[in-house]
Parts: structure tokens; sequence; C-alpha cells
């Protein structure tokens, strides 16, 4: 198993540019979710989705979107990327009924210059 | 809401040394909460989690014990070794809630 898998690893854009973040899971988890990680904030949540076809704003949501595919695959959009959204975005995953208990991928580390 | 305060670092010890991260929470409700340990270079993992007052959660030498009269999940471990050194993040998970709130991390540095 591969567990939680996110790509790519490393990017940096130009202010206005846009891209997705691509995150899957082979555990067979029903939640997914993405979150933030700055310097002295811990980690934040953007959105989540409780379960295949449904998606929710968490914490931070302004500046992305996302998209459930399936139930493997979860993707964070940035449409028009700023220079404070440069962070790590880590993608997590709860099976059904122990949804605190989050597995994570390696990350992505965002510059927006 | 909920929120989760922990201890700020860095910390650094010598190995063998007793390791104590302080944290503290405010929610409504019964929580539950987690100690998340993030390696250089890697995502967090779950190390150890308590659901309930009184429980203790353990996992490689670490223990935290869920103290609701104090509100406080403090993780200790009684000799720590070069490769514990990691940021190690407290959270809350609300029963009715998918979100956990994280605190900020304590960086934590064992020397040999």
């Amino acid at each position: 198993n591969a567990g939680v898998t996110q790509t790519p690893k490393f990017q940096v854009l130009k202010t206005g540019q846009s891209m997705t973040l691509q995150c899957a899971q082979d555990m067979n988890h029903n939640s997914m979710y993405w979150y933030r990680q700055d310097p002295g904030m811990g980690l934040r949540l953007i959105y989540y989705s409780a379960s295949e076809g449904t998606t929710d704003k968490g914490e931070v949501p302004n500046g992305y979107n996302v998209s459930r595919l399936n139930k493997r695959e979860f993707s964070l959009r940035l449409e028009s990327a700023a220079p404070s959204q440069t962070s790590v975005y880590f993608c997590a995953s709860s099976p059904k009924g122990s949804y605190n208990e989050q597995f994570f991928g390696p990350g992505t580390r965002l510059t927006v210059l | 809401g909920n929120s989760v305060t922990q201890m700020e670092g860095p910390v650094t010890l010598s190995e063998e040394a007793f390791l104590t991260i302080n944290c503290t929470y405010t929610a409504t409700g019964y929580p539950s909460l987690f100690w998340y340990v993030q390696y250089p270079g890697e995502g967090l993992q779950l190390l150890l989690k308590a659901t309930k007052a009184d429980d203790k959660g353990s996992n490689k030498g670490f223990e935290a014990t869920y103290r609701k009269e104090t509100t406080s999940f403090h993780l200790e471990k009684g000799s720590v070794q070069v490769s514990d050194s990691a940021v190690y993040f407290c959270a809350l998970g609300a029963n009715n809630d998918y979100k956990l709130s994280f605190g900020a991390g304590t960086t934590v540095t064992v020397r040999a």
C-alpha cells in the first residue's frame, strides 16, 4: 500500500497562475482533507470531503477549490495564485467511523512569486 | 470554538533525557485528543490518541494522559533518542466534527 500520495512534491508559480494539486489514497478511506502548514501556525484545514460526492469548507477556503473525483482522489485547485498561498500543502484521509484518525501524505511545497 | 495550545519550541535535549511537551485544549463536549509527529521531509503520522477522560495513549515509548480536570494532554518520553528528533503536534477532534484542530507544533532536537 502506498497510503496517501501527492503530486507534485515541489512547485513554483508566478502570481496569477493556476495549478492543481493531486492527492490519491489506496486505503479505501471515506473521508479526505486538504491542509496547509505555515510556520508557527500548525495545520489549517482548507477543505474536506466527508464522503465521495460531498465537499465542505474548512477554516481557510478562500482562493481554493476542490474536486472529489472518486473515492480515491481529491484535488485542490488554485485558480489565481497569490504570494499568501506560499505554503506546504498536505492531503489526508480517514476511514469511516474513525474520521479523526487521519493519515497524511508527504506534502507539496508551493512557492508563489 | 475548539482550540489547542502547546508549548513553544524549539526544544533541544541530549540523548536519554526526559521529554515533556505541554498541551492544553479548549473544547465543548468530550473531544478525542491526539499527538502527531512529523519527521523531517515527511507528512504527519499519528503517534498516539486518547478518546475519553483518564485514557492513556502510548506508542514508541511516548505516553500522554487525557486529563479533563486540567484540560491537558501532555506528551512524555522517559529516554529520548536521536531518532525522536521531529516536530510534534497536539490535536483535538470533536466527536461530531470531521475537523481536527492542531496546535502550532513543537520542534524537538535530540543530540547524541
